[in-house]
């Protein structure tokens, strides 16, 4: 199973970029990275997901070198409401749940 | 649309009696999973299934039994609780194909085990 490593905590401000790196070392050929958000007393929710080099949806970017062992989600323009837990996930499409959620970095945007 | 469908949502137990937390989705995936999270930790793995009929087990499957008769409803039991199972526990459902890694998550249930 492929690990992956985040910082812990970030504190950012409205209206900055928030780039959040995830590092995974040990990443398979087959395997994608997958990034979710959770807010307190709820479960978690998709942001986006990503095989290689940059994903875009409405939300946030997701950028990955050509050696796939790290990944970096993008927040552009965070406000207050983006505080919550994001969590970096790697796993493949085989026949299993061989992805793992990990502590995940806890983002508090301030004022 | 209701997605995915947990209760109950808060439930208090005494040490050794059993009982199941309900999970239904109405989006026809064909996985679901169940996980359980303690305060402050990230998200644990218990039991999954990829389809009707099919259940495998996560990182912490002690003490928990799942079963999937159906593709709507994966029940997780929980045989004899104990404190240590006081969490809150969480359902997902992901669709197979590329999209099997874009989990969509209950509401969740809280669990406190006296």
């Amino acid at each position: 199973l492929a690990k992956t490593t985040q910082p812990i905590s970030m504190d950012s401000y409205e209206g900055q970029e928030v780039n959040i790196t995830c590092s995974h070392n040990n990443i398979a050929t087959n395997d994608y990275i997958t990034w979710y958000q959770q807010f307190p007393s709820q479960g978690p929710r998709f942001i986006i997901q990503g095989y290689k080099t940059k994903v875009t949806n409405e939300v946030a970017s997701l950028f990955i070198p050509a050696d796939r062992k790290s990944s970096t989600l993008s927040l552009p323009r965070v406000s207050l409401s983006d505080t919550a837990v994001y969590y970096c996930l790697v796993g493949g499409l085989n026949n299993n749940n061989d992805m793992r959620f990990g502590a995940g970095t806890r983002l508090t945007v301030k004022p | 649309n209701a997605g995915v469908t947990q209760t109950p949502k808060f439930q208090v137990l005494k040490t050794g009696q059993s009982m199941t937390l309900q999970c239904a989705q109405d989006m026809n995936h064909e996985y679901m999973s169940w996980y359980r999270q303690d305060p402050g930790m990230g998200l644990r793995l218990i039991h999954y299934s990829v389809g009707a009929g099919i259940t495998d087990q996560g990182e912490v499957p002690n003490g928990y039994n799942v079963s999937r008769s159906t593709t709507e409803d994966f029940p997780l039991r929980l045989l004899s609780a104990a404190p240590s199972q006081t969490s809150v526990y969480f359902c997902a459902s992901s669709p197979s194909g590329v999209a099997k890694n874009i989990q969509y998550f209950g509401a969740g249930t809280r669990l406190s085990v006296l």
